[in-house]
């Protein structure tokens, strides 16, 4: 089935640990691509997009994505991360469907806690 | 400039009511998504809309979930005879278009709790 894959659920890090947020999805064709945080008890906010270009690309709060067309990847990194980084991330897939709307489809989510 | 409004935050009903959630979109977007987001699942699509469409209900179950996006006044999501697989938090996105290359803009979303 199609679908949006994140691997780990829970990562906890030390304060100016790196970070890298794996995400896989398995749609062919063009897809845009996001990352969102949903800090605690507050909405979801979006971190970085990838529509096309470089395939690197760059977000708030330090945040970077790499899109890997042939892995079929776009992870998340930040080289430090703070203990405000507490917070729940979610990767989502943006693509056309045969209806020619857009959809989105959302991974499961990672719970990163960060030790201060 | 107001973001995406939801209410209420939490709702709190009894198994076989019936319950409402309200959305309004940010100024200017006029196409408007609901997600269901369950512990541990992420967030579920359930239904796209515009003014006065339903654009795509396909993650809407098929009995007591309707959806509606009059021509004024916010988004409604109603979910009648509520049981209590129906208990998790609901959140609303918004976008000045439906094309690919817009982002969508969440809610705080409503946290429905069925006893």
């Amino acid at each position: 089935a199609q679908s949006v894959s994140q691997h780990n659920h829970h990562v906890i890090l030390s304060e100016a640990a790196s970070l890298e947020l794996g995400c896989n999805y398995s749609y062919g064709g063009t897809v845009n691509l996001f990352w969102y945080v949903q800090y605690p008890g507050q909405h979801l906010q979006l971190l970085l997009k990838y529509f096309s270009g470089d395939p690197l690309v760059k977000g708030i709060k330090g945040f970077e994505a790499e899109f890997i067309k042939s892995k079929f990847s776009f992870n998340l990194r930040k080289p430090s991360v703070q203990w405000s980084d507490t917070a729940e991330y979610f990767c989502a897939v943006n693509r056309r469907q045969a209806s020619g709307t857009y959809k989105y489809i959302f991974g499961t989510g990672t719970r990163l806690k960060v030790l201060a | 400039n107001a973001g995406v409004m939801q209410n209420p935050r939490h709702l709190v009903r009894r198994r076989g009511q019936e319950a409402r959630l309200r959305c309004s979109p940010m100024k200017g977007h006029s196409h408007v998504y609901w997600y269901r987001q369950l512990p541990e699942e992420g967030l579920k699509f359930m239904v796209y809309l515009q003014k006065e469409n339903i654009i795509d209900e396909s993650g809407m179950p098929k009995e007591r979930f309707s959806a509606e996006f009059p021509k004024e006044g916010p988004s409604i999501l109603r979910i009648q005879q509520v049981v209590r697989g129906d208990s998790a938090a609901y959140f609303c996105a918004s976008s000045p278009a439906g094309t690919s290359n817009y982002e969508q803009y969440f809610g705080p979303g409503t946290r429905l709790t069925v006893t």
